[in-house]
């Protein structure tokens, strides 16, 4: 069945390591999310893409994060250099063009040491 | 900046019982959306409520929306233990945009 997939499912990494994160969001679907999740902040939205075209970054540290969507099957989302306070969930959720109902995919857990 | 409030945060209840939990937000929306999250998993669309007025049910669980009190409630009807999870409500976050504001979330426990 369709799924948006997530690797790695989790991550440890030392301070100022650099991460990558990536995304496949389900077949069709044009608008691809990132979101973090913390247990002090909640779930925040960090960028999101339509099209493949970034929409909207503001909610993303830009000095160390970079979000791209190289094709229609992989969104990625890097952090460079990863700093403690970046240990989350990382979600990404795709939507298709008209309804806007975003399926979340299983996360990347990271843990920045 | 959109501001979207659950209450409460944190519930426990017996199973059989009826409980509603709430969700405001703080700018005009004619879309909210809740979420059901297990612990360590993703969260799962439960409702996409799309116009004022709008009611959706599924099961246990009724979804309702008022735009113009800026109001969404999800109703637990004779609550089982399979329904403990954290319950997230969302609103678009505005300008046009498809990005999610979520609330805070709702801790639920339902014990026999």
């Amino acid at each position: 069945d369709a799924r948006v997939t997530q690797t790695p499912r989790d991550k440890v990494t030392e301070m100022g390591q650099e991460v990558t994160m990536r995304c496949q969001p389900i077949l069709g679907h044009n608008t691809v999310f990132w979101y973090r999740q913390t247990m002090m902040q909640g779930l925040e939205l960090l960028a999101y893409f339509r099209n493949r075209a970034p929409l909207d970054d503001s909610g993303m540290p830009k000095d160390r994060f970079s979000a791209e969507m190289p094709d229609a099957t992989l969104a990625t989302l890097k952090i460079q250099p990863s700093e403690p306070r970046d240990s989350a969930v990382y979600f990404c959720a795709s939507a298709p063009a008209l309804y806007n109902e975003q399926f979340f995919g299983p996360g990347t857990r990271l843990t920045v040491l | 900046e959109l501001k979207v409030e659950q209450n409460p945060l944190f519930l426990s209840m017996q199973e059989g019982k009826n409980y509603t939990i709430y969700c405001n937000y703080s700018t005009t929306s004619d879309r909210l959306y809740w979420y059901r999250q297990d612990p360590g998993k993703s969260l799962e669309s439960l409702f996409v409520l799309l116009s004022n007025g709008a009611v959706k049910q599924e099961g246990r669980l009724m979804a309702s929306l008022d735009t113009k009190a800026r109001l969404s409630t999800l109703h637990i009807t004779a609550a089982v233990h399979d329904l403990s999870a954290t319950y997230f409500c969302a609103a678009p976050s505005g300008g046009g945009a498809d990005g999610l504001t979520f609330g805070k979330g709702t801790h639920l426990i339902i014990q026999p």
